[in-house]
């Protein structure tokens, strides 16, 4: 039972407009959302988090978004650069830090 | 910030071998830590909890006796795969329980 989707596998955006990532989510316990950048063959980099009690949260260019009543986050990157090309998961967390994972969006920045 | 250290990053082993994974967190001290598994172009799935002390939790379908899971002590946790085949091939990944900060990942190939 995948509690957490990202519906998109893939998405491309040309650089320098912006990137929108999207995250849908089932459990209404989860209380802590993160957003985690991947390399292939890397461990995932952690990249920006949203408590469930905002619904925004910004770090330079990366803004994160939280809907609680449709359950639903995103992750905004503009301006989108060729280096923020990766795998790109979001997370939730259940209290006591279990963590349950989307299964990707693969984002390439068109130069 | 906080720092987890997975070795080794890659390794091949011959099927019906066990290989030792080890996640240590450096400069923190880690009451609790997680493994997951990632198969290609899928998401993370948590395996285990890994308590410092005391017996690991593991998820519904994992095989205790064949993911053995160590945790001495408050900067090392340990997942040995048991007789491993081929199937046991995959990316695994340990964390910490601050942020869910990554180690490196193990790329384990049974051959």
């Amino acid at each position: 039972d995948q509690q957490v989707k990202q519906n998109s596998p893939s998405l491309s955006v040309q650089e320098g407009r912006i990137s929108i990532l999207n995250c849908d989510y089932t459990n209404s316990m989860f209380d802590y959302f993160l957003w985690y950048k991947k390399y292939p063959a890397e461990g995932p980099t952690f990249l920006i988090s949203i408590s469930s009690i905002k619904d925004k949260n910004e770090d330079g260019r990366f803004t994160v978004f939280l809907n609680k009543s449709a359950k639903h986050l995103s992750l905004h990157i503009v301006p989108s650069q060729p280096g923020d090309s990766a795998v790109y998961f979001c997370a939730a967390r259940l209290t006591g830090n279990q963590f349950y994972f989307g299964t990707g969006t693969s984002l390439t920045v068109i130069p | 910030g906080a720092v987890v250290s997975q070795h080794p990053s890659r390794v091949i082993c011959k099927s019906g071998t066990s290989v030792k994974i080890e996640c240590r967190s450096l400069d923190f001290q880690a009451t609790t830590m997680f493994w997951y598994r990632q198969f290609p172009k899928q998401s993370l799935m948590l395996m285990a909890t890994s308590n410092e002390g005391s017996k690991a939790t593991y998820e519904q379908g994992v095989e205790k006796d064949k993911f053995l899971i160590n945790h001495a002590s408050l900067t090392l946790s340990t997942l040995t795969v048991t007789s491993a085949h081929p199937e046991d091939s995959s990316f695994y990944i340990c964390s910490s329980e601050r942020e869910a900060f990554f180690g490196q990942g193990t790329r384990l190939t049974v051959v």
